[in-house]
């Protein structure tokens, strides 16, 4: 089973509103990522866990808060977002840490930010 | 340091072969390929590891080569099914996991 699920397929939120994205998977994969495509775009890396830390932040504002609770779950916690934010939210896994780990994507959720 | 994709779009009538390119300017471990239909997730395809390795879907080949940081991606016997966007994702030594992406490549198959 290669699945990752994502909770909410769809989000639409307010500047002031917060909310949360989950992410699960039940491979025992030790790496989860956060990445944000916008349409017609190539993913674009945001977060990286690996064994349930952080390992690699691109820069991303503070209006994002990643958690990895344990190592089959993955949040996101959105906080005072910017229209501009609005873009498919895709978390993804991978059996390992280091090079050469193919990575599998959720379903992504799409966010809309008014 | 985004890996340059051609061409950046392709029609194919079913059964016609493509090829998809990827290049990096700079040295890389690994090239993953991945395939995303409209309004869903990206879809492992195959990774080609620097020193010959190669994972991946069994009816999809692609080369690698590690001289010249470039990798092709070959459809032959295109079938519908085969439409969508091929996004070739670069890895560096060092880069754990980080993979960057390229443009992309819109594939449309035709009967």
């Amino acid at each position: 089973d290669t699945e990752v699920t994502q909770t909410p397929k769809h989000l639409v939120m307010g500047m002031t509103n917060k909310k949360s994205l989950k992410c699960e998977q039940h491979m025992g994969h030790r790496a989860m990522y956060w990445y944000k495509q916008k349409a017609k775009k190539p993913p674009e890396l945001m977060f990286v866990y690996s064994y349930e830390k952080l390992s690699i932040n691109e820069s991303v504002p503070s209006r994002f808060s990643p958690e990895c609770p344990n190592s089959s779950l993955l949040n996101l916690h959105l906080h005072a977002l910017q229209p501009e934010d609005s873009a498919l939210y895709l978390c993804a896994s991978s059996p390992g840490m280091g090079e050469g780990y193919e990575q599998y994507f959720g379903p992504g959720t799409r966010l809309t930010v008014t | 340091q985004q890996p340059v994709q051609s061409p950046q779009a392709v029609i194919l009538r079913e059964g016609e072969d493509a090829v998809i390119n990827c290049s990096s300017s700079k040295a890389l471990y690994s090239v993953h390929w991945y395939r995303q239909k409209h309004g869903e997730a990206p879809v492992f395809l195959m990774i080609l590891l620097k020193g010959g390795e190669q994972k991946g879907h069994d009816k999809i080949s692609a080369s690698f080569n590690e001289k010249k940081q470039q990798s092709s991606l070959y459809l032959t016997a295109s079938q519908l099914s085969y439409s969508g966007t091929y996004f070739c994702g670069t890895e560096h030594t060092g880069g754990y996991n980080k993979l960057i992406f390229g443009a992309g490549t819109r594939l449309a198959v035709h009967p």
